[in-house]
């Protein structure tokens, strides 16, 4: 069964720095994605970065990026120069690309940037 | 371009009674999932459509029922309430079909307390 451990329920980071939150899964499936959604108190996840299981550099959008380490099994995110807008939960979650459809979450990292 | 619009945001429902949940997907979108997120959790996979058909089912009871329509919106349906079902229920919208890496989009959600 697929699972995504996020082992930090909340973080604090002073603004302009950066900051990595972890994500570690498990799968037996060799072909999937894994996506990093921000959620705002309005509730819409919003979607941030994906890396494919087997791509093999690093996903990167703008501030965000994703530290893939296949091996260990993990997805984690870092963001560059944290801005107060920032703040928010943060998921990450993993889809078999092959046979299911479904997203896999896990339990959250709620982030605040102080200023 | 209009995102995922979902409807209502929020709903006050008693123990027994039934709710619909109704969702409409980006332009050019043709598969639809629903989440529902309980207070302090990550989302958990619901149902999803793809092409007006089932496919996918995620761990609820019968009392969930979906339905997507021609026009690819889509309802959720759950009947006889219980003070659990009390959640922020997600749909997502996305291209869909198998081996796509391709995101969900998310709606902001319908906010449903049962009383």
């Amino acid at each position: 069964a697929q699972k995504i451990t996020q082992t930090q329920p909340g973080m604090f980071v002073q603004e302009k720095e950066a900051v990595t939150l972890d994500c570690t899964y498990d799968t037996s499936d060799q072909s999937y994605g894994l996506f990093w959604y921000k959620q705002p108190s309005s509730g819409e996840m919003i979607f941030l970065i994906y890396q494919g299981s087997y791509d093999e550099q690093n996903a990167t959008e703008g501030r965000y990026s994703l530290n893939f380490q296949k091996a260990r099994k993990s997805a984690n995110l870092v963001i560059s120069a944290s801005q107060l807008g920032d703040s928010a939960m943060y998921f990450c979650a993993m889809r078999d690309l092959n046979s299911s459809y479904k997203l896999i979450f896990g339990s959250g990292t709620r982030l605040l940037v102080r200023p | 371009d209009a995102g995922v619009t979902q409807s209502p945001t929020h709903l006050i429902k008693t123990r027994g009674q039934q709710v619909t949940l109704r969702c409409s997907p980006i332009s050019g979108h043709k598969s639809v999932s629903w989440y529902q997120q309980v207070l302090g959790q990550g989302p958990q996979f619901i149902f999803q459509y793809y092409e007006k058909e089932e496919r996918g089912r995620g761990n609820f009871p019968d009392r969930f029922s979906a339905r997507q329509f021609p026009n690819y919106s889509s309802e959720l349906n759950v009947n006889a309430l219980l003070l659990g079902d009390s959640a922020l229920y997600l749909c997502a919208s996305s291209l869909g079909g198998r081996g796509t890496s391709t995101e969900a989009f998310f709606g902001q959600g319908t906010r449903l307390t049962v009383v």
